[in-house]
């Protein structure tokens, strides 16, 4: 499809589990983004990839989240030991690098619920 | 990013006009403005985005105040699929550190039929 893609739609683990959890971009986008987003709450800036740099991983909240970009194209967002309090949908958006103020396509998410 | 306030909530009625005001008092000249929506059960999307000037697209209508201070997105005659959380959102021009953009808690826009 033409748009952003993320995997699984749905996800339900244990409390202690590891996740993954998969974006891939639109083609040609070089800059990808993954937000989470509580019940209710605004959107909570995780990390940001830009071509070759190195990421931004100024949001992700604790050590145990972690991601990373293959080939400037799809991302995985893996949380280790996961936790009550990481349940949310997690966001994933690209946009063309080409112009700052270009507009951010998100894919529709994936829910995660940690038992 | 310059913070933003937005109402917590707003209702209209179906093919009425809306006006979703935000303020961004502490703007500054190269921030610009943009607004996504984000449908029930969807990622956020793209609505509209500007500067100085009042933008049009097919979408909706963005007013800016003449100080930037506050801007107005306008819904020209609502439907029901215009139903979503709208988010105002103000950035700098020039990069630096992620330039991802802050998402607040938005307005959610309830529209009646």
């Amino acid at each position: 499809g033409a748009g952003v893609s993320q995997s699984p739609s749905n996800k339900v683990t244990e409390k202690g589990k590891d996740v993954e959890l998969r974006c891939d971009p639109i083609s040609g986008h070089t800059a990808l983004y993954w937000y989470r987003q509580s019940l209710g709450q605004g959107l909570e800036f995780l990390i940001y990839f830009q071509g070759n740099s190195a990421p931004d991983k100024s949001g992700l909240p604790s050590d145990r989240f972690s991601a990373e970009r293959t080939g400037g194209s799809v991302s995985t967002l893996t949380i280790q030991r996961t936790q009550q309090e990481d349940s949310a949908v997690y966001l994933c958006a690209s946009r063309h690098a080409g112009t700052f103020t270009g507009e951010l396509f998100f894919g529709e998410g994936s829910r995660l619920t940690v038992l | 990013d310059a913070k933003t306030t937005q109402p917590n909530s707003m209702e209209s009625n179906e093919e009425e006009p809306v006006h979703l005001p935000c303020n961004h008092s502490t703007i500054s000249g190269t921030d610009y403005i943009h607004w996504y929506r984000q449908l029930p059960s969807q990622g956020p999307e793209y609505v509209i985005h500007g500067l100085t000037s009042n933008v049009n697209n097919r979408m909706a209508s963005l007013a800016i105040a003449e100080d930037r201070k506050s801007s107005t997105l306008i819904l020209h005659r609502a439907t029901l699929r215009d139903a979503a959380v709208y988010y105002c959102i103000s950035r700098p021009s020039s990069g630096g550190g992620a330039d991802g953009l802050t998402f607040g808690k938005g307005t959610h826009l309830i529209i009646q039929p």
